[in-house]
This record gives C-alpha cells, structure tokens and sequence, in this order.
C-alpha cells in the first residue's frame, strides 16, 4: 500500500530563504508525482507535475526534483516570499492504478515571516 | 480558460440527511475525481469517473455515490450524512491522455457541515 510522508509538517522561515520541502513514498510504481499548494479554506493549486521518467520540473522561484529509486522528491523555493506561505502538498500517482487516483501527503504548513 | 466550478461552496445539513454536489470541469477534460479532506485523515480520493463511467473508487461505504454526465460535468451524493462526513469536498478534473493520470486540477471545494 502506498504511503506518502512529508516532512516537516510545519516550516517557519524569514523572507528571502531559500528553503526544501521534501516528500517520501514506500512504493516506487509510480506514474507522475504532483506537488500542489492550498491557501486556508481554500483548494489545491497545481504547481508542478513530474512523469515518473523525469529528474526535474522548474516553473519560476520552484524547483521539483523526483528520485524514484529511493522514494523521494523535493520542493525547492527561492527567495522564499510572504505570498509564499501555504499548505504545500505532494501526491503520487500508481503505475498500476491510474485513473485520477492520487496519494496525498498530510502537507508542510510553511509560513514566510516579512 | 474557466477552471473547475463547484457548487455549492457552503452548506449546513442535519444527521441523517443527503446532500447532492455539482462539479464542472475544465472544458476538454473527461476525467472528474472527487476527494475528501478533512484535519484528521487529510486528503482522501472517492472516486474517478471517464465519459460517463466509474473507472477508479476509493475506500468509503455506499452511501457515498457519484455519477458523469455526458457534458463530462459530476455530481455525488451523500445519503443519511454522519457527522463524521463534515468535511471540505474537493473535485479535480483531468486532461486523461490514453488512460493514464494526467495532471489534475482541483476546484474550491464544497464545505459540508453536518450538525
């Protein structure tokens, strides 16, 4: 059964870092991971989409990179930003069950301090 | 591009009542997954529905229910709601290319809350 683990749960960090979000799964099977990010009360954004054959995604300040072998991937910020603060969740998708099913993670809370 | 639409965004219900939810995709997209979220079991997939059909469920009893229509749009329903079943539903839609998961992009949500 595929499990997803990010750590930490909660990240505090001053504007201008650069900071790592990290995301583990058990089962290497995968199709594509997917790192999304939810505002309080709000739903996900999509930010970044990696196919399982791919090392990395990069769109602006954010940098995914996914290393299967070894059930990881990472969510790289720079010069982190106030509107940066969110819920960041990962998810997975199965390479043998498909069809819209995605695996969460139970998120970081990350708040950037002006 | 119009996102993901869904209706309602609030609602109050009593124990032992059902309550219907209305998603519309992204236009093109066939594909329309429903998610629960809730503090305590975070993000929970529900089900999956391609052109009509019920391709993928999760693990929730039957009183959980869901159907496509031909415009791709979905609705589920929840029958005699518990209070357990208070929680923010979240509807996603898909670009599906040949079967496989593509990248999903999710809606508001629906927040359900069940006195």
């Amino acid at each position: 059964k595929q499990e997803v683990t990010q750590i930490p749960a909660a990240l505090s960090v001053p504007e201008g870092e650069n900071l790592v979000l990290n995301c583990s799964f058990t089962d290497s099977a995968i199709y594509n991971l997917q790192w999304f990010r939810q505002d309080p009360g709000k739903g996900l954004t999509s930010l970044l989409l990696i196919q399982s054959s791919q090392r990395e995604q990069t769109s602006g300040r954010l940098n995914a990179s996914l290393d299967k072998s070894s059930g990881r991937s990472t969510l790289y910020i720079a010069a982190s930003q106030p509107g940066d603060s969110a819920t960041y969740l990962c998810a997975v998708s199965s390479l043998y069950n498909q069809g819209g099913k995605l695996i969460f993670g139970q998120g970081t809370e990350l708040s950037v301090k002006p | 591009k119009a996102g993901v639409t869904q209706t309602p965004r609030y609602l109050i219900k009593t124990r032992g009542q059902q309550v219907t939810l209305s998603c519309s995709p992204i236009s093109g997209h066939r594909s329309v997954s429903w998610y629960q979220q809730t503090p305590g079991q975070g993000l929970q997939f529900l089900f999956e529905y391609f052109s009509e059909t019920q391709r993928n469920k999760g693990n929730f009893p039957g009183r959980f229910s869901g159907r496509q229509f031909s415009n791709s749009r979905s609705e589920m329903n929840v029958s005699t709601l518990e209070l357990g079943d208070s929680a923010l539903y979240l509807c996603a839609s898909s670009p599906l290319l040949a079967g496989n998961t593509g990248e999903l992009f999710f809606g508001e949500g629906s927040r359900l809350t069940v006195l």
